[in-house]
């Protein structure tokens, strides 16, 4: 069974519109993140999460909404979306001083 | 904060060839270090994790190095197989504020050529 999810795995959105992307880790991590990977940058950290609060905002834009309902969820509401948000996005989670566990990955596409 | 710099962006080796992927950090205060594998399409998986001051750890077709005192990180893929093609990164964690934070490399993409 996955033990990270991340739903969709595939999204296709259009100019200005609004999205959220799914996590849900059933490891019981304390920690959650989220990346983003795209042609221009290999992998690049987004935000953390410990215990449902914000830890680390590496996002310049305010148009990124982490959201964390439950320990285990950390969604990501995108806004006004552009067609440079067009990436890969993952979802991590980790223990603490731990190793950190990458999910499947959405790909979004936006037109 | 944590600086990491993954060498080479890209490395094109042949099968049965050694391949050699090297990492330097700048925080000495560092002390988790990481290798993942990321497969075409796929996800990242983690393949080690090593957090001694000097140490060579061995995995399956591959042997990790850390040296603390140069703050370097390497990966040594011994004897490579089709199977190794794939993009690598490095990750150093630190403790940033009281906060423990991870940084990635920026990626080695393996081609392993028949």
């Amino acid at each position: 069974d996955p033990k990270i999810i991340q739903k969709p795995k595939y999204l296709v959105a259009v100019t200005g519109s609004e999205k959220i992307l799914i996590c849900e880790q059933y490891l019981g991590h304390n920690a959650m993140y989220w990346y983003r990977q795209s042609a221009k940058k290999p992998l690049e950290f987004m935000f953390s999460y410990s215990y449902q609060k914000l830890m680390d905002n590496q996002t310049a834009s305010s148009r990124f909404q982490p959201q964390s309902s439950k320990k285990n969820h950390l969604d990501l509401q995108i806004t006004a979306l552009k067609p440079d948000d067009s990436a890969t996005y993952f979802c991590a989670s980790s223990q603490e001083n731990a190793e950190q566990f990458f999910g499947p990955g959405t790909r979004l596409t936006v037109l | 904060g944590e600086q990491v710099e993954q060498r080479p962006p890209h490395l094109s080796v042949r099968e049965g060839d050694s391949a050699v992927i090297t990492c330097t950090y700048t925080d000495p205060n560092s002390y988790y270090f990481f290798w993942y594998k990321q497969e075409p399409g796929a996800s990242l998986q983690l393949l080690m994790k090593v957090f001694s001051s000097t140490e060579i750890n061995e995995g399956q077709g591959f042997t990790v190095l850390l040296n603390k005192k140069d703050k370097r990180l390497s990966l040594n893929l011994t004897a490579a197989h089709p199977g190794d093609s794939a993009a690598y990164f490095c990750a150093v964690s630190f403790i940033n504020y009281g906060n423990e934070k991870i940084t990635f490399g920026a990626g080695t993409k393996l081609t392993i050529k028949p």
